[in-house]
């Protein structure tokens, strides 16, 4: 089975450009998680989708970043406009619905850089 | 809130030799733990989870943990190291009440060494 797809898996841009990430999901699993990653912060939880909605959102930073799910197989991250400390590892992952204890299936992540 | 502590940034172990990964947990429940483990320019891979009953666990890759309820403690462990085994290893710990949230500890990296 496919795991987690994520797009770009590299991108470099210039501060003040926008920069959209992209997410399938695992086939079937309906929550899907966004995580940033940086040596400072290590792994943080920005936005967690539950069937399509979203659950929760207090972990994205500020106004600039911004995620949709507009259906079951696709997911974005965007970030408008792109700053230098928005330099991180980007992961989405998935799971099989809203019970706890499910395992979350995490992609091989965007690797972002602003500069 | 729930809350993760990995208190070893990096170990450095022998090939062939016994690992033990310590991990501390905080949670007012009964918490649902994980290990996960990452290599270089790679996502997380799921090593093996803890809801309930045994508390001694079967990952993959020959790897273990205990959960001990009195210590708030998820150590991972594994008999002998191989080379292969050098990565970046996480603890997280999710709450029960239908929220999948993980919380990550900071993370420990393992070096492997011939």
């Amino acid at each position: 089975d496919a795991g987690v797809i994520q797009s770009p898996r590299h991108e470099v841009t210039e501060m003040g450009q926008e920069v959209t990430l992209r997410c399938k999901p695992i086939s079937g699993h309906n929550s899907l998680f966004w995580y940033r990653q940086t040596m400072m912060r290590g792994l943080e939880l920005l936005i967690y989708f539950n069937n399509n909605v979203p659950i929760d959102d207090s972990g994205m930073p500020e106004d600039r970043f911004s995620a949709k799910m507009p259906n079951a197989s696709f997911s974005t991250l965007k970030i408008q406009p792109s700053e230098p400390r928005d330099s991180a590892v980007y992961f989405c992952a998935s799971s099989m619905g809203q019970r706890s204890g499910n395992t979350i299936y995490f992609g091989e992540g965007s690797w972002l850089t602003v500069v | 809130a729930q809350s993760v502590t990995q208190p070893d940034i990096h170990i450095t172990v022998s090939e062939g030799a016994s690992l033990e990964l310590r991990c501390n947990y905080s949670y007012g429940a009964t918490p649902y733990l994980f290990w996960y483990v990452q290599s270089p320019g790679q996502g997380l891979q799921l090593l093996l989870k803890y809801f309930s009953g045994d508390t001694l666990v079967q990952g993959i890759k020959g790897f273990e943990a205990e959960f001990k309820r009195s210590q708030s403690s998820f150590n991972l462990r594994k008999p002998s190291v191989h080379w292969s085994d050098a990565a970046e290893y996480f603890c997280a710990v999710g709450a029960d009440g239908g929220n999948e949230k993980l919380t990550f500890g900071t993370g420990t990296r393992l070096t492997i060494i011939p």
